[in-house]
């Protein structure tokens, strides 16, 4: 079962634009979010995170917010550039032995010149 | 240059055969895992290692086996037994319980 989600497989934004990629989470008690990047043939890059003691984490154009009332978190790129075209992962810490991450799907965003 | 290092980047497997996928870090971190990726899913837990001489498997570490000899390596062989081994392999590390996981580069398996 999927704890992690992303319902949106991919999004095209105009350079310069907003995007917004979206996650759900059915865990209620995940308390770390993760945003990662990756390009075709190359491993996922950490791009931000938050706590879920706050609602929001600002890293230059990069922005991740929480509702944990919804049990959702987006991450907002503005300006969106065509450098942010790839695959867009949330993932959670399991909080079990593992320790390892819960990953959504992925949502490939295109930035269009 | 610290960081993770899969190889190869290909591989291809033939009917019967066992293949082994390296993967090495010099981070200096304790802990290391493998995740598997399919067209359109998420990444998922092949096995993992916390420690030395220590490991655990995953939610899908059926048809794999992996070694923990030394704190650097942790290399994955995805045996016969693994009916659909093509996939995008992914070796993975991070200190302890800290929550960042830095990836290497994948190595992409096929069947011949």
């Amino acid at each position: 079962d999927q704890q992690v989600k992303q319902n949106s497989p991919s999004l095209s934004v105009q350079e310069g634009r907003i995007s917004i990629l979206n996650c759900d989470y059915t865990n209620s008690m995940f308390d770390y979010f993760l945003w990662y990047k990756k390009y075709p043939a190359e491993g996922p890059t950490f791009l931000i995170s938050i706590s879920s003691i706050k609602d929001k984490n600002e890293d230059g154009r990069f922005t991740v917010f929480l509702n944990k009332s919804a049990k959702h978190l987006s991450l907002h790129i503005v300006p969106s550039q065509p450098g942010d075209s790839a695959v867009y992962f949330c993932a959670a810490p399991s909080r079990t032995g593992a320790n390892n991450l819960f990953f959504g799907t992925g949502t490939r965003l295109t930035v269009i010149p | 240059d610290g960081g993770i290092t899969q190889s190869p980047k290909y591989l291809f497997r033939k009917e019967g055969q066992n293949v082994t996928l390296s993967c090495e870090q010099n981070l200096n971190h304790d802990a290391m895992y493998w995740y598997r990726q399919d067209p359109g899913q998420g990444l998922r837990l092949i096995y993992y290692s916390q420690i030395v001489n220590d490991f655990q498997k995953g939610d899908i570490a059926e048809g794999y086996s992996v070694s923990r000899e030394k704190k650097e390596s942790f290399p994955l062989t995805v045996t016969s037994a693994q009916k659909n081994p093509t996939a995008f392999y992914l070796c993975a590390s991070s200190i302890g319980s800290q929550n960042i996981q830095y990836f290497g580069a994948g190595t992409r398996l096929s069947v011949l």
